[in-house]
């Protein structure tokens, strides 16, 4: 199955500075999916990302898929408190009921 | 509002009893899944099902059954036969290929 590494693990960032979270799949990404995840909650969809080299923003969110299809980032601007949480990548697989495999997540912690 | 329902909340387990993990949705979504959270990692497949009466194993069935009667729900059971079961259980539901709508989780302990 398709394996995803995300990095990092965790972070600590002071309010108001940018922060990164990459995910890198080992075969070529049929769809990458980010999801925010609140301690003991389910998962809240941020985005979708398909083709290679796009790129799509919501407010102070922005994912990118590279040219090649095997790597993503989110990156988050002028981070807020209201961003802690733990995100999640999630790449879909081409033929097997839209399966989603996901990275072993990010923990975003905001300092204020 | 269309949504998954996910319940308990929490649940504790004794030691050698099955105890099963409601899942129901009214998105009208063809698809549904189960996932399982540890601490500190990602959600790793148990089982899914694409239609009505008709389920596959994810990654980490052992020790888990589920049915899918109604299209609207997936009700996953944890049998005695899984010696680790405490953890994060999720449940989610999907349509073609835009990403999955997540329920609020199940925390299940064994006590």
């Amino acid at each position: 199955s398709q394996e995803l590494e995300q990095s990092p693990q965790s972070l600590i960032v002071q309010e108001g500075k940018n922060l990164t979270i990459n995910c890198t799949s080992s075969k070529t990404l049929y769809g990458l999916y980010w999801y925010k995840q609140k301690y003991g909650e389910g998962l809240i969809f941020l985005m979708m990302l398909q083709k290679g080299g796009e790129e799509k923003s919501h407010e102070k969110i922005t994912a990118k898929l590279d040219e090649k299809k095997q790597q993503s980032s989110l990156h988050i601007t002028a981070s807020q408190p209201s961003h802690a949480g733990i995100y999640l990548c999630g790449a879909g697989h081409k033929a097997a009921g839209n399966k989603l495999t996901f990275g072993g997540g990010t923990r975003v912690l905001v300092k204020p | 509002d269309g949504g998954i329902t996910q319940s308990p909340k929490y649940l504790f387990r004794k030691e050698g009893q099955n105890v099963t993990l409601s899942c129901e949705q009214n998105l009208n979504h063809d698809a549904m899944y189960w996932y399982r959270q540890d601490p500190g990692q990602g959600l790793r497949l148990i089982y899914y099902s694409q239609i009505v009466n008709d389920f596959q194993k994810g990654d980490i069935a052992e020790g888990y059954s589920v049915s899918r009667e109604k299209k609207e729900s997936f009700p996953l059971t944890v049998t005695s036969a899984q010696k680790n079961p405490t953890a994060f259980y999720l449940c989610a539901s999907s349509v073609d290929n835009y990403g999955y709508t997540f329920g609020s989780g199940t925390r299940l302990t064994v006590v």
